[in-house]
Parts: C-alpha cells; structure tokens; sequence
C-alpha cells in the first residue's frame, strides 16, 4: 500500500532543462515536503508546503521552485537543470497539527534518482 | 559545522552480531528520529524518541537527553538489515545526520 508516490525512481536530463519531479500521498495530509540527498551532506530541505497554494523555504531553495495546486500533489521545478543538482531527492508528508519543516509520522517517498547531463 | 554526528559512517557485521549505531546533536530537541533506508532509496521511520527507550523487535532505540545522545542497537542481526540508518532531530528546525552505511554478511 504505497502512501507517498514520486513518479519517477530515475530521470536523466540535459543542462538547462525545465523539470518537474511529481509526488502524491494519499493519506490527506497538511505538509508535504521536499529534500535532497548527497553523500556526506545527507538530506537537506528545499521547500515544504503545509497547505493548499502555500509554500515555505526550506535550506536550499536556490534554483528550485514548487506547486502545491491540489493537497495530494507537491510538485518540485528546476527552471534550468544544472550538473550540481544532479542527487536523490525525495518527497514527504505529515499530517496535521504536527508543525512544518517534518514532524512525527511523516512518511517518505521512494525519492527520484536525477541526473543532470 | 554538522548539527547531528552518527557514528560510524560505515559498518560491516556478520550475521548474528549484535549492532550499535550512535548518535550526537548538539543543538536542543523535542524528538528525534530513527530512519532507515534501503538501496533504491526509500524511507521509512524506525523510532520516534523523546526520552528513554523503545524497543520494536530486533531494533532497540534509547535516548539520553542530557548528554544528548541516542543509540539504535540490533540484535542479531540479519542480511535484511542492510540499509542505511539516518538519525534525524527536530529542533526549531530538522536536522539529518549523514547515515551509517550497515551491511550484514551472511
């Protein structure tokens, strides 16, 4: 019973590429989440979204941007694909009241592998 | 400067051992957190801590909010449990430590 989908476990794109990575939950929570993963820097929030059409900073923001048109659907842009976001990343949920920025019984997407050429 | 340090970064056991993984933060909490994650990259949550201990199956978690320490055990551990281990903490904010690497050989 997946709870958190992320359309794509691998994508490869070229540099200056527009690219959308899509997660959905079906569990109807509040605040969704998006992070990326390195070796050696661990996870590190970009944006998070604790409602419908509202969206916060997380870390490191710079070169990306969200929509959050439906509570299901968070969805992360690169405007213009470089090689240095070429990571893992990976989408999250919680439910309510449990605050922003990831709180008790969030629940992880299986993250999305990008390359960027 | 790294908010969250585990240790080790990398662990090899054989099937059977009982498995450590520590630890640290620095800043103040209200929980933190056990996660494990497989190859292919998926997360799940372990534990939730607050204080003292928890204990689900083979994984044992304790935390020690004054030396601001916690520590994930295995017993007898099993090939399955390859993975790596993240410990997250949430403060104002979350914060993630980079994983341990743990590989069990048959």
């Amino acid at each position: 019973d997946v709870k958190v989908t992320q359309s794509s476990r691998y994508l490869v794109k070229r540099t200056g590429e527009k690219v959308f990575l899509e997660c959905v939950q079906d569990m109807d929570h509040e605040n969704m989440f998006w992070y990326r993963q390195d070796p050696g820097l661990g996870l590190r929030l970009i944006y998070f979204s604790y409602d419908v059409k509202m969206k916060e900073k997380g870390d490191i923001p710079e070169g990306y941007s969200v929509s959050r048109e439906k509570k299901e659907r968070f969805s992360l842009i690169l405007e213009s694909a470089s090689t240095n976001q070429t990571s893992m990343y990976l989408c999250a949920s919680s439910g309510p009241g449990q605050g922003a920025r990831g709180v008790d019984g969030y629940t992880f997407g299986s993250g999305t592998r990008l390359t960027v050429v | 400067k790294n908010e969250v340090e585990q240790s080790p970064q990398n662990l090899t056991a054989q099937e059977g051992e009982f498995i450590t993984i520590n630890c640290s933060y620095s800043v103040g909490i209200s929980a933190l957190h056990w996660l494990q994650q497989h190859p292919g990259g998926g997360i799940v949550s372990l534990f939730m801590l607050s204080s003292g201990k928890k204990k689900h199956g083979r994984l044992i978690a304790t935390i020690n909010i004054q030396e601001k320490h916690s520590s994930l055990h295995i017993t007898a551990s099993h090939p399955r449990d390859s993975a790596v281990y993240i410990c997250a903490v949430r403060g104002n904010q979350f914060y993630f430590g980079t994983g341990t690497s743990l590989t069990v050989i048959p």
